[in-house]
Order: structure tokens, then C-alpha cells, then sequence
């Protein structure tokens, strides 16, 4: 079982829409949780850091669930600068380990 | 301006080269990472670092070779006994155990073509 699960899409949304994307963890110990942004050909970026009361960033907010073990992230009114490939990532003990991403477009 | 930088950016070699890719960060990290990214595909790690002079295989550690003499430098070496090495190479830095959080921050990737 893989320790961090993620939909690979694509979301193709309309400009304005809120989209949802999740990831699962397996390992209960899991400490911290992440969100990164990719774009093509380009190196992961840190969108932000997820808490467990959960965060909110503008237009973005991550949610964690200790409970179920799972990670959400929501964009709210899309923008077209919003395609990219959104990875989770999670840390256990020493170990950091990443979703394989969720591709979204956001259309015109 | 504090960061990772990698280089070459883009980098090509003839199969049966042995080729080093460079990793260096000035944000006073502990650890460092390489990751393998190949299209379409998610992150796997190659090797990682937790402190100078110290260092520990990843998922596909064969075929690649790493070193860590200074905290700011953490090169990884593509040998040829690596079947597939055409792919798109990130170095990765955190705070490691010094770190809340330890989040891991990249640099802008290295891609290397081998034909």
C-alpha cells in the first residue's frame, strides 16, 4: 500500500468554479502535512503547510483529517493561473513522502 | 538571496558516462534530498542526507551515487549502471530534525538527457 494516495485527474474546471482535491495517508503516525504546486517542467513549490485545525491561504484552504487520514485542499473562484499539478506530501518520522499529484486546468 | 540552486539546468551525455549533478543551499539545512521525476509521473527518492558526512539510500538508490563533505553540498552522481537516467533530477533541502515541520523546499531541477 502506498503511503500517500492521490486522484491524478485531470480537473478541467471553468474559471470561478471552487474545486476540491484530496490525498489519503496510511501510516497513523504521520506527523506533518503539506500541499505543493508544479508547474510543467518546473520544480515543486510549497503552497502550504496543513494543520489540524486547518488553514487558510486566500483563495486556498487545507483541511486534515487525523480521523480518516486524509488531506484536502480547496481553491475557491479559480483562476487560470491556477493549472498546475497539485502534490500532497506528508511526513513520517524521518521519512517525507509525496502524493504523485493532481493535474488541473482551469478553463476559460 | 538564500535558496537551492542545481546545475546544469539542462544536461546531456553519451550512455556509458558517468555524470555529476551539482546541489548546493545557503538556507543552513540539514538535510538534502534527490528526487527522480520522469513524465507524467510523481517524485521517487534517490538518496537523502540528514547531516554532514552521512547519508542513506532511497527507493532507487542503484545506479546513483551521492556524497556529502560540506552541509551546503550534496552532489549525486548518474553512473552508467543506471539503466534509465534520461529524467528530470530535483535537490530538495529541510531543516531536518532541527525543523517543526520539516518541510522540504527544491531547487529548480536539473534535466538530463543521456543518449
Amino acid at each position: 500500500r502506498k503511503e500517500v494516495e492521490q486522484d491524478p485527474g485531470p480537473f478541467n474546471v471553468p474559471e470561478g468554479a471552487t474545486v476540491a482535491f484530496n490525498c489519503t495517508y496510511s501510516n497513523s503516525a504521520s506527523q506533518s502535512f503539506f500541499w505543493y504546486r508544479q508547474d510543467c517542467r518546473k520544480e515543486p513549490k510549497l503552497l502550504m503547510s496543513v494543520y489540524s485545525s486547518g488553514n487558510e491561504d486566500g483563495r486556498f484552504t487545507a483541511q486534515l483529517n487525523r480521523a480518516s487520514q486524509y488531506i484536502s485542499l480547496l481553491i475557491r473562484d479559480s483562476k487560470l493561473s491556477d493549472s498546475a499539478t497539485y502534490l500532497c506530501a506528508v511526513t513520517t518520522g524521518n521519512q517525507f513522502y509525496f502524493g504523485t499529484g493532481t493535474s488541473l486546468t482551469v478553463i476559460p | 538571496d538564500g535558496g537551492i540552486t542545481q546545475s546544469p539546468k539542462y544536461l546531456f551525455r553519451k550512455e556509458g558516462q558517468n555524470v555529476t549533478l551539482s546541489c548546493e543551499q545557503n538556507l543552513n539545512h540539514d538535510a538534502m534530498y534527490w528526487y527522480r521525476q520522469d513524465p507524467g509521473q510523481g517524485l521517487r527518492l534517490i538518496y537523502y542526507s540528514q547531516i554532514v558526512n552521512d547519508f542513506q539510500k532511497g527507493d532507487i538508490a542503484e545506479g546513483y551515487s551521492v556524497s556529502r563533505e560540506k552541509k551546503e553540498s550534496f552532489p549525486l552522481t548518474v553512473t552508467s549502471a543506471q539503466k534509465n537516467p534520461t529524467a528530470f533530477y530535483l535537490c530538495a533541502s529541510s531543516m531536518g530534525n532541527r525543523g517543526i515541520r520539516n518541510e522540504q523546499y527544491f531547487g529548480p531541477g536539473t534535466r538530463l538527457t543521456v543518449t
